[in-house]
C-alpha cells in the first residue's frame, strides 16, 4: 500500500537557524500538501504542490516536489519561535485519499 | 477552523463503552473524513464519505463505525471500547473540487 515516510520525527533548532523536513513517497503523487499543526491544535493546510520539481515559496518557507513526484521539502529559514509545531505533509496518489506522513515535530529554543 | 466543530472535545470512558463522537460543519462541503492521531504515527484514516449516502472505510476502520446523518454532521462510533483506541481524534471537510482538507479541533478520548 502507500506509504509516505517523513524524516526526521523531530528536530531541534535554536531561534535563527534554519530547518528542513523531508517527505518520501513509495509512489508517484498526483499532488503533495503540507500542513501545520501547532502543539494543542489542529492541522491546518499550508501550500499544494502539483507540478513535477514544483518550488513555492511563503515568506521564510521554501517547498519543493521533486522531479519524480515521489519526494518533497519544507525548508524554513531563520526560524523563529512562531514556527514551533508539527509539520505533515499529505500526498495523494492517483484518485486516492490523501495519505499522511508521520510528521516531523520542530521545536524552537530561544 | 471554527467551520469545523467537534463534540466533546475531550472524553474519558472506561473499557467495553460505547462511545460517539460528533462532528458538524458549515463550510458546505461535501467530503468528510475520520482520522486518529498516534505519537510517531501521524493522522490516519478511519472513515470517510463523499455524500449523505455514501460511507467508505478507511486504513484503520476496524472497532468504528460511522453515521453520516446530513451533509453537515458526520459521527465515528466506538461500539465496544478499548484501551489501544485512545487517541486523538480529529474529523475533516473538504469540497469536491479541491484537495484542501479542513479540520476540526479533535477530541481527546481516553479508554481506561
Amino acid at each position: 500500500g502507500q506509504q509516505v515516510m517523513q524524516i526526521p520525527q523531530y528536530q531541534h533548532v535554536q531561534e535563527g537557524e534554519d530547518f528542513t523536513t523531508y517527505c518520501n513517497s513509495s509512489t508517484t503523487l498526483s499532488n503533495i500538501q503540507w500542513y501545520k499543526q501547532r502543539p494543542g491544535g489542529h492541522p491546518v493546510f499550508l501550500i499544494q504542490l502539483v507540478k513535477s520539481g514544483e518550488v513555492k515559496k511563503q515568506k521564510r518557507l521554501t517547498f519543493q516536489f521533486g522531479e519524480a513526484k515521489k519526494n518533497s521539502s519544507l525548508h524554513i529559514t531563520a526560524t523563529q519561535t512562531t514556527d514551533v509545531g508539527t509539520y505533515f505533509c499529505a500526498g495523494r496518489a492517483g484518485a486516492n485519499n490523501l495519505f499522511f506522513g508521520t510528521g516531523t515535530r520542530l521545536t524552537v529554543i530561544p | 477552523d471554527a467551520d469545523v466543530t467537534q463534540t466533546p472535545r475531550n472524553r474519558i470512558t472506561k473499557t467495553g463503552k460505547r462511545i460517539m463522537l460528533e462532528c458538524s460543519q458549515t463550510k458546505g462541503h461535501d467530503r468528510m473524513y475520520w482520522y486518529r492521531q498516534d505519537p510517531g504515527l501521524g493522522l490516519r484514516l478511519i472513515y470517510y464519505s463523499f455524500d449523505v449516502k455514501d460511507i467508505n472505510k478507511g486504513e484503520i476502520s476496524d472497532g468504528y463505525s460511522v453515521s453520516r446523518q446530513a451533509q453537515a454532521k458526520f459521527s465515528l462510533s466506538l461500539e465496544s471500547a478499548i484501551p489501544n483506541q485512545t487517541a486523538l481524534y480529529f474529523c475533516a471537510t473538504r469540497t469536491s473540487g479541491t484537495d484542501t482538507q479542513y479540520f476540526g479541533p479533535g477530541t481527546r478520548l481516553t479508554v481506561l
